[in-house]
This record gives structure tokens, sequence and C-alpha cells, in this order.
């Protein structure tokens, strides 16, 4: 069974439109996140998000939102896409590190974003 | 958060053993060392962590020196499949996964 999973893989879009991609984890985890890696494949945070606190990483413009029904789920919203939104996008889930004194998050196949 | 160097790529041949090692010479006191391995169209997966001196999991093992400046990431007799980005991340999981910093990582390229 897939432990975390995203859909759509594949994006491709028009600039100036509004998308969404999901993402659902089966892991039982309280913390989800997303990231995204360009071209040059670094890998950044943008949200970090349990049913405590929702932390965004100030540099991810606020064209990005983060919708969470449940704990298991952590749906990343784009509005007004532009060109340099083209990226991949992965989501990510853990249970709260703080306390377990381990970084281990489970990655998701990642969404491939286009926008044209 | 301590900043990591990798080096940016390397090459290996089948069976032999590879080690990448991850300078971290601003390493805190209550900072762990991850390692990450990320194939391509895929997302990263967690190898190991540790605090210090040697940790070894059935992937990997991953030695730390007394100064905690440097660690070293050993994958015993490499295949093809081993072919990937490999992360080394450096920080306290204690003050929340938002912390993890990814940077360039490693290309290994192993070849037959």
């Amino acid at each position: 069974d897939t432990a975390v999973s995203q859909t759509p893989k594949y994006l491709v879009t028009q600039m100036g439109n509004d998308k969404s991609i999901k993402c659902e984890q089966n892991l039982g985890h309280d913390t989800m996140y997303w990231y995204k890696q360009d071209s040059k494949k670094f890998l950044k945070i943008m949200f970090s998000y349990n049913n405590k606190e929702l932390i965004i990483n100030e540099t991810v413009p606020n064209r990005f939102s983060p919708k969470s029904p449940d704990k298991a789920h952590l749906n990343l919203h784009i509005n007004s896409l532009e060109l340099g939104d083209s990226a991949v996008y992965f989501c990510a889930s853990s249970q709260d590190t703080r306390g377990t004194g381990t970084y281990e998050q489970y990655f998701g196949p990642g969404t491939r974003l286009t926008v044209t | 958060l301590a900043k990591t160097t990798q080096p940016i790529s390397m090459d290996s041949y089948e069976g032999q053993e590879v080690n990448i090692t991850c300078s971290h010479n601003n390493i805190a006191t209550n900072d762990y060392i991850t390692w990450y391995q990320q194939f391509p169209s895929q997302g990263p997966r967690f190898i190991i962590q540790g605090y210090k001196t040697k940790v070894t999991n059935e992937v990997a093992s991953l030695f730390i020196p007394a100064d905690r400046k440097s660690s070293t990431l050993s994958l015993p007799r490499v295949s093809l499949s081993d072919t990937a980005v490999y992360y080394c991340l450096v920080g306290d999981p204690n003050t929340g996964g938002f912390k993890t910093i990814f940077g360039a990582g490693t290309r290994l390229f192993v070849k037959a």
C-alpha cells in the first residue's frame, strides 16, 4: 500500500490559472509537509502542518496555500500560476519530530507542474 | 542551522564500497546528522540518522568522528540501483520537522 500518495502526477496548465494538488498519507502521522524541487534539484520546504500549527516558509508567495480537511490529507492550492511555479512538488509526512529525535519523513512520488 | 558541504558527484563500480563525506563545521550540540536518498522521479527516502560514533542499519553505515564536524555515509557493495542523489542534513529534530533543510546533495553514479 502506498504510504504517501499525490494526485495528479503530472499537471500542465497555463499562466493565471488556479490549481490544486492533493496529498494523502495512510501512516497515521500527525505532521505533513509540502516541498518544492526546482530544475536545479534543490529541495525547499514550503509548509509544515499539524493539528496544532501551520508553519510557512517566508519565501513562499501567498498565492500558495495548504488546506487540510483532516489529519491524513494536506492539499496544496496555487492561485494565479506563474511560469516560475514550474517544478516538482513533493508532499511528505512524519510524526511530529519534536520529542521523537528523528528527522524521518516519508515522501510522496511528486507532482510535476508545468506552467506554460 | 548548520550548513553542510558534500561533493557534487561521485562515480563507483558495482560491488565497491562507497563512502560519501559531509562537512558540517558549525554543527550544534543538539543536532543530529541525517541522510536521505533520492532516485530520479521519486521523493527522497530516509536512509540513516546518527548523533555520534557509528550507526549501522540494513542499508548503510554512518560514521561520525568525535568532533562531529563531518560524517561519512558508507554504502557497502553498491549496485546499479544505488545510483541516486544522497543528501546530508544536519539539525535538531526536536525543534520540529520544518527545520529539515536539504542541500544540493551528492549524485552517485554506479557503473557496471
